[in-house]
């Protein structure tokens, strides 16, 4: 079953609006988990690395103010999309580390496919 | 920069048929790289993966993906194809001390079996 959940995997939001998506490690604690997003056709993007209890590492041009990232638990991070535009409609992947017993091991998300109107 | 090349878009294999999907990465150093099968409503599952060693690496779901510095390529295979096996399949670099970190992905190869 799957280790990492992501909700919700669908969102239709109006222009101007903030969406939220969680991203919950199932059955292991994650100290860190990535974003990714994916436009059509093109590669999954690291969008930004959550840290446990430390703001979040961004890559170059993902605006964190547009972007929030919160990971405020061990086993939970939520991505926040403030105000957003019909160019922010995308997928949003999330991935998990679990780094038990000295090896590690990346789970992800199912997705949330963000259409904005 | 790191990058990947999927050059295939969509590949259609009947049952039963090998199967072969190209990737070609850009890396300055010995590369991490994985492949990744994503399913209707999933996530992404790891398949194998390559740090060093061995260059013929093992996966899981009777895949296997060849390592060839020369090329710069890491393509994937399988001997005989399964309906099941219809997916979209992700090549991957990364960094980090387990090749997870800063995950750069291809843009993915659409995997249809036909009877």
């Amino acid at each position: 079953g799957a280790v990492v959940s992501q909700h919700p995997s669908r969102v239709i939001c109006k222009s101007g609006t903030s969406v939220k998506i969680e991203c919950r490690s199932l059955d292991f604690q994650a100290t860190t988990m990535f974003w990714y997003r994916q436009f059509p056709k093109k590669s999954l993007m690291l969008m930004a690395t959550s840290n446990e209890g430390s703001k979040a590492t961004y890559e170059q041009g993902v605006e964190k103010d547009k972007f929030l990232i919160n990971h405020a638990s061990l086993t939970l991070s939520t991505l926040t999309v403030t105000s957003a535009h019909p160019e922010d409609s995308s997928f949003y992947i999330c991935s998990a580390r679990d780094r038990a017993g000295g090896r590690e091991k990346l789970f992800f998300g199912s997705g949330t496919q963000l259409s904005v109107l | 920069a790191q990058s990947v090349t999927q050059p295939d878009i969509h590949i259609t294999v009947s049952e039963g048929a090998s199967l072969e999907l190209r990737c070609n990465y850009s890396y300055g150093a010995t590369p991490y790289l994985f492949w990744y099968v994503q399913s209707p409503g999933q996530g992404l599952q790891l398949l194998l993966k390559y740090f060093s060693g061995d260059t013929l690496v093992q996966g899981i779901k009777g895949f296997e993906a060849e390592f060839k510095r020369s090329q710069s390529s890491f393509n994937l295979r399988k001997p005989s194809v399964h309906w099941s096996d219809a997916a979209e399949y992700f090549c991957a670099v990364g960094a980090g001390a387990f090749g997870n970190e800063k995950l750069t992905f291809g843009t993915g190869t659409r995997l249809t079996i036909i009877p």
